[in-house]
């Protein structure tokens, strides 16, 4: 295992529903990540935390909410999705965010649908 | 610009025989380079990175990669494929933008070892 630990494993959820992800990471480390993987298109950076404080968000919709309360646990709100927000969701974790030579840890990902 | 790029969506290799995933990249400054794995049902693990010094950089499950600065490649390898290595194989470059560092992924490739 790589220390960082996502629930839930699956999610189903409906447009008009409310759910959060939760990410956790046992490695001390001080960044935190949001990604979405879908298929047949790259990885995309949705969310970086350094220290519990947003460093990046890219043009992510509003519908998506991070938050990171603490240096070890990352969630992620949703609301109003829309059904090409299906995907995988991965947490990953890193000593720090800069400089970039840090690699990542991921967690195993949340399987999102959305009906 | 900026990026990464694995010109194989796919590739199949014999069990036994040497395998190479294709990498190359375009960064303004020195390049960090990474390759990670990921499994069915999986978030991305990491294999190795290559920072500065030794252009020939040994990772895990018997991997190396070679950094080639002339060709602006970072190749994934392995002397002798094991059914267990198949799986989706990502190539990842640090870039500078707006002084911020950020991490970008290639696409992917899947990596198919036949028994």
């Amino acid at each position: 295992e790589t220390g960082v630990t996502q629930t839930p494993r699956h999610l189903v959820m409906g447009m008009t529903n409310k759910k959060s992800l939760k990410c956790e990471q046992h490695l001390g480390h001080n960044a935190m990540y949001w990604y979405k993987q879908s298929a047949k298109k790259p990885l995309e950076l949705m969310f970086v935390y350094s220290l519990e404080e947003r460093v990046e968000n890219n043009s992510v919709p509003s519908r998506f909410s991070p938050e990171c309360p603490n240096s070890s646990h990352l969630f992620l709100h949703l609301h109003t999705l829309q059904p090409e927000d299906s995907a995988l969701y991965l947490c990953a974790s890193s000593r720090e965010t800069a400089p970039g030579y840090n690699e990542q840890f991921f967690g195993p990902g949340t399987r999102l649908t959305v009906l | 610009a900026q990026s990464v790029a694995q010109p194989e969506d796919q590739v199949k290799v014999a069990e036994g025989n040497p395998l190479t995933v294709k990498c190359t990249y375009s960064v303004s400054g020195n390049p960090y380079l990474f390759w990670y794995v990921q499994y069915p049902n999986r978030g991305l693990q990491f294999l190795l990175k290559y920072i500065t010094g030794d252009n020939l950089v040994k990772g895990s499950y018997g991997f190396e990669a070679e950094f080639n600065k002339s060709q602006t490649s970072f190749h994934l390898k392995k002397p002798s494929a094991l059914v267990s290595d198949s799986a989706l194989y990502f190539c990842a470059v640090r870039v500078l933008m707006n002084r911020d560092d950020k991490i970008i992924f290639g696409k992917g490739t899947r990596l198919h070892i036949l028994p």
